[in-house]
């Protein structure tokens, strides 16, 4: 079993809707919580950050993490064309040597 | 402006012809990496380094070498390329402090024929 997981998608969605982007993990020991942007033919680009469990908006966009289900979400308000990426999850514990783990990612796209 | 850089962007060569690809960032970050990633298996960490002369394997190290001799470099080397080794290259950096943010490179679209 990964130690994150994260639908594929990919994900289609008319511009305006609002997206749900979803990863569970298994371990307990993450406090830190990241969702990265992914342009084809790009580096993937730091979206949102958190720190252990709640909400952080910024925008568009919204991060919940929720620990106790090791379940951590991504809501994209309005959604627009220019969303259209794929959306990475990650995450890392409470020591600077515990490497990011990354989700597969899940490929989002935005209909005119 | 803060950023890692990568060179070469894309680059095609022949099985068994050593070559490097050059990773640079200019934000003072102690700890740097270097990623893989390939359709349906992700970001895969390849070697790392925590500080300058500190380097370890990450998930996937076989076939590549690095090395940390300056703070804002950290080259990939892959001494005798294969095809298999064909696959999309991103270096990635941090402060070493935990639960860091990292930034990544543009990226390396490396083909081994």
């Amino acid at each position: 079993q990964k130690e994150v997981e994260q639908d594929p998608g990919p994900l289609s969605v008319p511009e305006g809707a609002i997206v749900s982007l979803n990863c569970t993990y298994s371990n307990s020991a993450f406090q830190y919580f990241m969702w990265y942007r992914q342009y084809s033919r790009k580096g993937p680009e730091l979206l949102m950050y958190t720190y252990s469990s709640g909400n952080k908006e910024d925008g568009r966009f919204t991060a919940q993490v929720d620990k106790s289900s090791k379940y951590i979400s991504l809501f994209i308000r309005d959604s627009q064309p220019s969303d259209s990426a794929t959306y990475l999850c990650a995450m890392s514990g409470v020591d600077s040597s515990y490497k990011l783990i990354f989700g597969s990612g899940t490929r989002l796209l935005v209909r005119p | 402006e803060a950023q890692v850089t990568q060179n070469p962007r894309y680059l095609i060569t022949v099985t068994g012809k050593k070559l490097t690809v050059t990773c640079s960032q200019n934000m003072n970050h102690e700890y740097m990496s270097w990623y893989r990633q390939d359709p349906g298996l992700g970001l895969r960490q390849i070697y790392y380094s925590m500080n300058v002369e500190v380097t370890d394997k990450g998930d996937v190290p076989e076939g590549y070498k690095v090395s940390r001799k300056e703070k804002r470099n950290f080259p990939l080397i892959l001494e005798s390329p294969s095809p298999n080794q064909t696959s999309l290259y991103f270096c990635a950096s941090r402060p070493d402090l935990a639960g860091a943010k990292q930034y990544f490179g543009p990226g390396t679209r490396l083909t081994v024929t």
